[in-house]
């Protein structure tokens, strides 16, 4: 079983949608959770970071973490074309030296 | 001013070639790592350094050889390039292993 599952879509999604992209993991060590944006032909840009369980909030983004069901979100509220792109989730504990990262799933927002 | 960078962002080379990535962060980070990105978006850790010393060291081939001159440096060889080399890598640091990591733009390689 991988650390870390993410469905790889593709997504697509009309402007103004709300979007919820997830990820599940197996190892309940894991204490921090990142998502990242990735443009094509670019590299992976730190969208949220998040400590333990809870919801944080930027802007259009919400992540939410539930450590009990082992499962990470990540909510885009009023989507627009300029969030098309691929979402990875990466999480770790702080006793691990690496993070794991989910395959991540590309989104397309049709305007 | 760029946290990660690397160079070159692309490179196309022949089989059989020797080739080096360079890799520099003006973070201040403690740890720096290499990722390989295949087709399908899936990011590998390839190799990690604490401090100028080797802490990850995946199932690479040992045609990749990582060095670092000092914490801000992580340079990637590859000697006796192969055509499944072909991929994007990425540099990217953190100030430990489980902070926010910051990745560089990539290097998308190309091996005839």
């Amino acid at each position: 079983q991988k650390e870390v599952e993410q469905d790889p879509g593709p997504l697509s999604v009309p402007e103004g949608a709300i979007v919820s992209l997830n990820c599940t993991y197996s190892n309940s060590a894991f204490q921090y959770f990142m998502w990242y944006r990735q443009y094509s032909r670019k590299g992976p840009e730190l969208l949220m970071y998040t400590y333990s369980s809870g919801n944080k909030e930027d802007g259009r983004f919400t992540a939410q973490v539930d450590k009990s069901s082992k499962y990470i979100s990540l909510f885009i509220r009023d989507s627009q074309p300029s969030d098309s792109a691929t979402y990875l989730c990466a999480m770790n504990s702080n006793t691990g030296n690496q993070f794991y990262f989910g395959t991540g799933t590309s989104l397309t927002v049709i305007p | 001013d760029t946290a990660v960078s690397q160079t070159p962002k692309y490179l196309v080379t022949q089989m059989g070639n020797d080739k080096s990535i360079k890799c520099e962060q003006n973070l201040g980070h403690d740890t720096m790592y290499w990722y390989k990105q295949d087709s399908k978006k899936f990011l590998k850790i390839m190799f990690s350094y604490n401090n100028k010393e080797l802490i990850i060291n995946e199932t690479v081939p040992n045609r990749f050889s990582p060095k670092s001159p000092d914490k801000a440096h992580l340079n990637l060889h590859i000697n006796s390039l192969e055509l499944g080399d072909s991929a994007v890598y990425f540099c990217a640091s953190s100030q430990s292993s489980w902070e926010k990591l910051f990745f560089g733009s990539g290097t998308q390689l190309s091996v005839l």
